[in-house]
């Protein structure tokens, strides 16, 4: 059974600090997808990472792939307030028909 | 743009209704999916169909059906609502191996 977890759930931060996200995965896939959720809106695409040692940067993220690890990373670089968000990654299976999503880390930026 | 469409966005049914969701895609997408999102619990996964007439169960199927007799429509299907069904519900599409994009989300209340 494929099991996606992240951590930290909560994430209280101050403007201008860098922090990560990590998301772990149990079984073998070679996709993993990072979104974004704004209150009361559905999610948005981040990113897609497709093969061991993917790196995209858009803006003050950046994410990363580790399929040895069964990890990625979300990166946040000097944060500011636009960035306070959910964050999911998701997973697909390796017949990539189906896709399993972390419990989400809820970002909040502080001036 | 790929549009994923909800046709409901809040609705209201009272307990041992049957609730129908529809979710409408327009990029002849191959797979759909269907998601609850509780607090706290991120997204789970209810049904996927990956063509036509063709459905796999997701984590959490109980309680829960659905219908897909055009490829460009997915519906959830509660044959007799009850109030811990009372969730955000968000469809999506995705053509195998690439980003998937969701709906904007049904808000369903069960009294």
């Amino acid at each position: 059974e494929l099991k996606v977890e992240q951590n930290p759930l909560f994430l209280s931060m101050q403007e201008g600090k860098n922090y990560t996200i990590y998301c772990n995965y149990s079984t073998t896939s070679d996709r993993l997808y990072w979104y974004r959720q704004d209150p009361g809106k559905s999610l948005e695409s981040l990113f897609v990472l497709l093969s061991n040692g993917a790196v995209k940067q858009e803006g003050r993220l950046m994410a990363s792939l580790d399929t040895k690890a069964r990890l990625s990373t979300l990166h946040i670089t000097a944060a500011v307030h636009d960035l306070s968000a959910t964050y999911f990654c998701a997973v697909a299976r390796y017949n990539n028909n189906d896709m399993r999503f972390g419990a989400g880390t809820r970002l909040t930026v502080k001036p | 743009d790929v549009k994923v469409t909800q046709s409901s966005r809040y609705l209201v049914k009272r307990t041992g209704e049957k609730v129908f969701l529809e979710c409408v895609q327009d990029m002849d997408h191959e797979n759909m999916f269907w998601y609850r999102q509780d607090p706290g619990l991120g997204l789970r996964l209810i049904y996927f169909s990956y063509d036509v007439k063709m459905k796999e169960k997701g984590d959490i199927p109980e309680g829960y059906s659905v219908s897909r007799e055009k490829k460009e429509r997915f519906s959830l299907i509660l044959e007799s609502a009850s109030t811990n069904q009372t969730s955000m519900y968000l469809c999506a599409s995705r053509e195998q191996g690439n980003t998937i994009y969701f709906g904007e989300g049904s808000w369903l209340t069960v009294v």
